[in-house]
């Protein structure tokens, strides 16, 4: 099956400098990638829809300047965490549909980002 | 806009146990519905998809149905296991991905 991965899968970042966060689909191409971020105990919650060769588009109450999102290519979504805070402790989840059948989404591993 | 609920929240069963859970979402425009399993550090494990133009997905000791109209899933684990333990999760594809908050399950030996 389709399988996207992600990178790094864990970091630790010190407050105040960024972090990139990459997502691959390995196996077949995306014009759109997802992202998403679980704090403790929450359910997973949409923060932006990456699209390929346009900007994204943000869901309200997240800061898109300190979340870049970068979709340079048909196979690579980057989120970048700028300015990094302990509140920005969390798991990082990225997800993509194939355009071959695009209702069907698959899911990267997760990053686990901790700010100290 | 689409919220999805799961009761319950945690589960403890004794091995062996048949189980169920719930998932309902409020709105029924979906194209589909997918359970997930999370171990916890890890990520999401896809189990079964169902396609909103179907009623139920098996695989294994698994058996997950779903009514549209009615904005409910369930999820049937026959013969629970220890290895069974982790937090389920169901979300709904919409316009996006929903998810529910999860159901902590705890298969005991």
């Amino acid at each position: 099956g389709a399988v996207v991965s992600q990178h790094p899968s864990r970091v630790i970042c010190k407050s105040g400098t960024s972090v990139k966060i990459e997502c691959r689909s390995l196996d077949f191409q995306a014009t759109t990638m997802f992202w998403y971020r679980q704090f403790p105990k929450q359910s997973l919650m949409l923060m932006a829809t990456s699209n390929e060769g346009s900007k994204a588009t943000y869901e309200q109450g997240v800061e898109k300047d300190k979340f870049l999102i970068n979709h340079a290519s048909l196979t690579l979504s980057t989120l970048t965490v700028t300015s990094a805070h302990p509140e920005d402790s969390s798991f990082y989840i990225c997800s993509a549909p194939d355009l071959a059948s695009p209702y069907e989404q698959y899911f990267g591993p997760g990053t686990r980002l901790t700010v100290t | 806009k689409q919220e999805v609920t799961q009761i319950p929240a945690a589960l403890s069963v004794p091995e062996g146990e048949n189980l169920v859970l719930n998932c309902s979402f409020t709105d029924s425009a979906i194209y589909n519905l997918q359970w997930f399993r999370q171990d916890p550090g890890k990520g999401l494990t896809s189990l079964l998809l169902i396609q909103s133009s179907q009623r139920e997905q098996t695989s294994g000791r698994l058996n997950a149905s779903l009514d549209k109209s009615s904005g409910r899933s369930t999820l049937y684990i026959a013969a629970s296991q220890p290895g069974d333990s982790a937090t389920y999760l169901c979300a709904v594809l919409g316009q996006n991905f929903v998810f529910g908050p999860g159901t902590r399950l705890s298969v005991l030996p």
